[in-house]
């Protein structure tokens, strides 16, 4: 059975660097069918696509974020991380990792909530 | 890109049938197979309820269905269980490798 795990600090700093890496078990991400995300969600509101990375190491970003995320993979390790650049309490939200398929997707991590603050 | 429209909520009696709309525009839900729809329970991660539009995972009731007519998709829940109560997203590709969520709908059993 597939899961992905997320790690990195619940609590960042007001104009640092959020970093978080999701581990997955049961399956590589190194196959060539899946994509492997990040998704957030600020406490109380909806969903939002921040990018994904292609097996081949392609990575695809929210244009709205796009200048501020950066989405590597460590294939031996079978992770992949999720960083955000100059953050603000904006960014304060439940991060998720996930696989997916034409967009559609079918794993999750249980999600980590990140709160930016002094 | 824009989120796609939800209404804010929509709600139904056990055993009726309720439907949820996502309405985009010909850039992405019109132009796009690509559709998706999840369930979200409090503190819970969203579940894969419907892909493709129409298509239903491994292991969700026939009780869910989606449907796509121009740049509007829906998802029907058909015989409301207590257990349907929970929020709802859309989602579908926006284009140039990008992909957009609706704002959700609360769907209150009564």
């Amino acid at each position: 059975q597939l899961q992905l795990q997320e790690s990195g600090p619940g609590l960042v700093k007001p104009s640092e660097t959020l970093s978080l890496t999701c581990t997955v078990s049961g399956g590589s991400i190194s196959s060539s069918t899946y994509y492997w995300g990040w998704i957030r969600q600020p406490p109380g509101k909806g969903l939002e696509w921040i990018g994904s990375i292609y097996y081949s190491g392609s990575t695809y970003y929210n244009p709205s974020l796009k200048s501020r995320v950066t989405i590597s993979a460590d294939t031996s390790k079978n992770q992949f991380s999720l960083k955000l650049s100059s953050v603000t309490a904006a960014d304060t939200a439940v991060y998720y990792c996930a696989r997916s398929i034409v967009g559609a997707s079918d794993y999750w991590g249980q999600g980590t909530l990140v709160t930016v603050s002094s | 890109q824009s989120a796609l429209t939800q209404p804010p909520s929509a709600s139904g009696s056990p055993g009726q049938s309720v439907t949820i709309s996502c309405t985009g525009t010909s850039s992405d839900v019109g132009g796009s197979n690509y559709v998706s729809w999840y369930q979200q329970h409090p503190g819970k991660a969203p579940k894969l309820m419907i892909f493709e539009v129409s298509k239903r995972p491994s292991g969700v009731p026939d009780r869910f269905s989606g449907s796509k007519s121009g740049s509007t998709a829906s998802l029907t829940v058909s015989g409301l269980q207590a257990e349907d109560e929970a929020d709802y997203y859309c989602s579908s590709y926006g284009g140039s490798n990008n992909w957009v969520f609706g704002g959700g709908t609360k769907l209150t059993v009564l």
